[in-house]
């Protein structure tokens, strides 16, 4: 079955610290993982996803298949970065690609000044 | 085009009554999806669209569920005889297909219903 594991409901840390959201996934296929961002008041986005290996506001991602984790990292918090974080899976083979995400609980980063 | 919306914001009705959302997708959008999230969980997958095809359902979604997308355009999420535990965010989102992965999917503000 497809799961995805966020274990960290809150995540609570000081501006300029390091921060590192935990995702660990269960798919036995080759997956697609994105973490999405819901920021106060504001609707469910894209923050970033395995494919593009790029960095979006200073986050990364990097999908590691023997250990099925998609961890989020910054290595310095900001205030704005306080926010709800999803870790999301898709199926990665095109053929049977919906596209439909499974998503992990979230995790709450509350960046303190 | 201001992107994903969805009506009505929030619903409040009495158990057993009949409720209708309605989804207006990005207009060159292809893909349109209709998740559900309850408090504290993160959202789930309810049922998928390509164009006016209903393609896949969830196990989640009862009899008394049903999704239409007439014409491929926007789509309703009717639920018929609401019980408490259908209160929620119902949150619809949309994508454009890509060849070869999964495209970003651009979710709407969602609807809350409360069953009373």
């Amino acid at each position: 079955a497809q799961r995805v594991t966020q274990p960290e409901k809150l995540l609570s840390v000081f501006k300029g610290a390091p921060v590192e959201l935990k995702c660990n996934y269960s798919y036995s296929g080759s997956p697609e993982l994105f973490w999405y961002v819901q920021y106060s008041r504001q609707r469910l986005q894209l923050l970033l996803r395995h494919i593009s290996r790029e960095s979006i506001k200073g986050f990364t991602a990097d999908l590691n298949k023997g250990e099925t984790s998609f961890h989020l990292k910054k290595p310095f918090a900001q205030e704005e970065d306080s926010a709800m974080y999803y870790c999301a899976l898709s199926r990665g083979d095109f053929s049977s690609n919906t596209g439909k995400l499974i998503f992990g609980q979230g995790t709450t980063l509350q960046v303190k000044p | 085009d201001t992107g994903v919306s969805q009506d009505p914001r929030h619903k409040i009705t009495k158990r057993g009554q009949n409720v209708t959302f309605r989804c207006d997708p990005i207009s060159e959008h292809n893909r349109l999806y209709w998740y559900r999230q309850t408090l504290g969980q993160g959202p789930e997958f309810l049922t998928y669209f390509q164009n006016e095809a209903q393609l896949e359902k969830s196990r989640l979604l009862s009899d008394r569920f049903s999704a239409e997308r007439p014409k491929g355009s926007f789509s309703t999420l009717e639920i018929q005889r609401t019980e408490q535990g259908d209160s929620a965010m119902y949150l619809c989102a949309s994508s454009l297909e890509l060849q070869f992965y999964s495209n970003e999917q651009f979710f709407g503000p969602g609807t809350r219903l409360t069953v009373l």
